[in-house]
């Protein structure tokens, strides 16, 4: 089991860009998380699916954010335009029930 | 919606002591509780976790015991070691109520030699 598996690792992009982040959760978990740790906020939930259904998008900071998980396997974050108050680190999460969540490696996005 | 307050910020204590970390939240509907540990550079991985039926729950040297009257939990690290170093976060789960997870802002915790 490898667990739950995010790309790109890191990312630098420049603002006005558009940037897509992954995450495969681990197969059999049905609950799947995107959220945001920075310095000064924290670690943040942006949004969760159950089911592949998005069920709370509130934490998602403005409609440049979208989440999308068309199959169990894979969900993707978008953000577009970029800006430079979006770096962050995002991470992933799943598990089989709300309780449960075992977070991927994260993604290190910088915006210059 | 909920507000979780963790104390202290940051803890440093000597190796072999014990380290206690604070977590106060504000729905009394709240029923999960969880402690999760983050190495600088990697992932949040759950160490232990509580439910709102249970006031004391033990895991080796980790323990997390919950007041509800109060409203706060509290994790405690006996025997520290100095790869017991790293961020602590509580978190907050009022499932079937939104199912929204808050983390507390963290707790650096440094054993020292």
């Amino acid at each position: 089991d490898a667990g739950v598996i995010q790309s790109p690792r890191h990312e630098v992009t420049e603002m006005g860009q558009e940037v897509t982040l992954r995450c495969k959760p681990i197969s059999g978990h049905d609950y799947l998380f995107w959220y945001r740790q920075t310095m000064m906020r924290g670690l943040e939930l942006l949004i969760y699916f159950n089911n592949n259904v998005p069920i709370d998008d509130s934490g998602m900071p403005e409609d440049r954010f979208s989440a999308k998980m068309p199959n169990a396997s894979f969900s993707t974050l978008k953000i577009q335009p970029s800006e430079p108050r979006d770096s962050a680190v995002y991470f992933c999460a799943g598990g089989s029930s709300y309780n449960e969540q075992f977070f991927g490696p994260g993604t290190r996005l910088t915006v210059l | 919606g909920e507000n979780v307050e963790q104390h202290p910020s940051t803890l440093s204590v000597q190796e072999g002591d014990s380290a206690v970390i604070k977590c106060t939240y504000s729905d009394s509907a709240s029923n999960y509780f969880p402690w999760y540990k983050q190495e600088l550079g990697k992932r949040p991985q759950l160490i232990i976790d509580i439910r709102s039926n249970v006031g004391e729950k033990k895991d080796q040297r980790i323990a997390v015991t919950l007041n509800k009257t109060a409203k706060h939990f509290s994790l405690h690290i006996t025997e520290t070691q100095p790869e017991d170093s790293a961020v602590y976060f509580c978190a907050v789960i009022l499932t079937g109520g939104g199912n929204k997870l808050t983390f507390g802002t963290g707790t650096q915790l440094k054993v020292e030699l």
